[in-house]
């Protein structure tokens, strides 16, 4: 079975512009999880989905949102880029809400 | 947001030693789950606890769930060069969001 999917694996972007990311989750797995990781704050959760509904969301400005889709795909965008949004964002999937989480490698975000 | 006590923060061991490495929470958890994470990858599961108790091994690794629920500890016997990376713990109760530690770095000298 195919794992967590992410893309685009590298970006740089400058301050000001927005981006959007994409997860895919492993098949039948229908939460899907994002979290910014960096080297000072550690894992950071940003918001769950599940069945196409925000479930949970972290502590983050509103610049960034996410959503799903019925296939369970998820993107997250973050608008009007800061400098201390650079960071690896990960995506988990899970079958469920109350199931382990599968990790995807990650998109590292570059803001210059 | 909360974070999970994990330590050691970091270990420099020689290959073939046993290493341990321990989680607290000032919460109580129903879960909890340990993560190995190679560098510019995303963490690999690696235990899954889901009962007050439980011990669990894979392979070389075992991990336990404390019985007070408030703890976690995973312990790695004949470490192996392979064995380098950053190992995080992990908790949560019911459907509240999955809780990290900030990761053990472990480092084995051949």
């Amino acid at each position: 079975k195919a794992g967590v999917t992410q893309t685009p694996r590298y970006l740089i972007k400058t301050r000001g512009q927005q981006v959007t990311l994409s997860c895919s989750p492993i098949s039948g797995h229908r939460s899907v999880s994002w979290y910014q990781q960096t080297p000072g704050q550690g894992l950071q959760f940003l918001f769950e989905y599940f069945s196409e509904t925000q479930r949970n969301k972290g502590n983050f400005p509103g610049r960034f949102s996410g959503r799903q889709f019925s296939n369970s795909r998820s993107e997250m965008n973050v608008s009007t880029l800061e400098l201390g949004d650079s960071a690896l964002y990960l995506c988990a999937s899970s079958r469920d809400r109350v199931d382990e989480q599968f990790f995807g490698p990650g998109t590292r975000l570059t803001v210059l | 947001g909360q974070q999970l006590n994990q330590s050691p923060q970091s270990m420099f061991i020689q290959e073939g030693e046993d290493v341990s490495m321990n989680c607290t929470s000032s919460s109580i958890f129903n879960t909890w789950l340990w993560y190995k994470q190679d560098p510019g990858e995303g963490p690999v599961l690696l235990i899954a606890l889901y009962k007050a108790g439980e011990l669990t091994s894979n392979g070389r690794l075992t991990a336990q769930f404390g019985i007070t629920r408030k703890d976690s500890f995973l312990n790695i016997s004949a470490s192996i060069p392979s064995d380098v990376g950053i190992y995080f713990c992990a908790g949560r109760s019911g459907n509240t969001p999955l809780v990290f530690g900030k990761g053990t770095r472990l480092s084995v000298i051949a």
